[in-house]
């Protein structure tokens, strides 16, 4: 069946390092790739898309990359912030269904002073 | 949280009690979508619609139902039917015709089976 799942569940990093959370999925037909940050109680915010016909996407401090030979997919934060301490998660989009989302298992950041 | 509202954000039920939770959005989405999410894990889908007066289940429908009578509206019953309720449940919308394929979710609505 289709899935999307996550490596690492903890990540623990040293303020100002850089970050990289890994993800893997294994529906080739996905179309889209989504980013989301979920702070404790709250709902996932947006962080940043890639779609299926590109490798590379660049946001502020945020780089998503794909790869899809592997069917992975990575977010690297550069110069990790105390407000980066959150759960993240990989989400898997396919236009002809829908688009209903399929999410990864989570993997929480932990910044550590 | 950007325009869309979920209520009550705390919920209690006792066991055999149907609840509804409550989804408002104002940014003029067609498609909605209703979310659990149990601790330590990945959101899982209940149910979406893509426009007013229709839904599709999920992969969970099992024991929730939903309607779509207004556009901005997405209520979800949580039934005596469904086996473990307690979770957090989110609330999501998109449609926007510059990033139809992000979803916004709402902040949650944490419910508890007494």
């Amino acid at each position: 069946g289709e899935s999307v799942g996550l490596h690492l569940p903890t990540l623990s990093v040293q303020e100002g390092d850089n970050s990289i959370i890994n993800c893997a999925y294994s529906n080739s037909a996905s179309d889209y790739f989504i980013w989301y940050k979920q702070e404790s109680g709250k709902g996932p915010q947006f962080i940043i898309d890639i779609r299926s016909n590109m490798d590379k996407r660049q946001g502020q401090r945020v780089t998503v990359l794909l790869n899809k030979t592997v069917k992975h997919l990575s977010l690297q934060i550069a110069a990790t912030q105390p407000g980066d301490s959150a759960v993240y998660f990989c989400a898997e989009n396919r236009e002809a269904a829908g688009n209903k989302l399929t999410f990864g298992g989570g993997t929480r950041v932990l910044v550590k002073p | 949280d950007g325009g869309i509202t979920q209520s009550p954000k705390y919920l209690f039920r006792k066991e055999g009690q149907n609840v509804t939770l409550s989804c408002e959005q104002n940014l003029n989405h067609d498609a909605m979508y209703w979310y659990r999410q149990d601790p330590g894990q990945g959101l899982r889908l209940i149910y979406y619609s893509q426009i007013v007066n229709d839904f599709q289940k999920g992969d969970i429908a099992e024991g929730y139902s939903v309607s779509r009578e207004k556009k901005e509206s997405f209520p979800l019953t949580v039934t005596s039917a469904q086996k473990n309720p307690t979770a957090f449940y989110l609330c999501a919308s998109s449609g926007d015709v510059t990033r139809y394929n992000e979803q916004f979710f709402g902040p949650g609505t944490r419910l508890t089976v007494l």
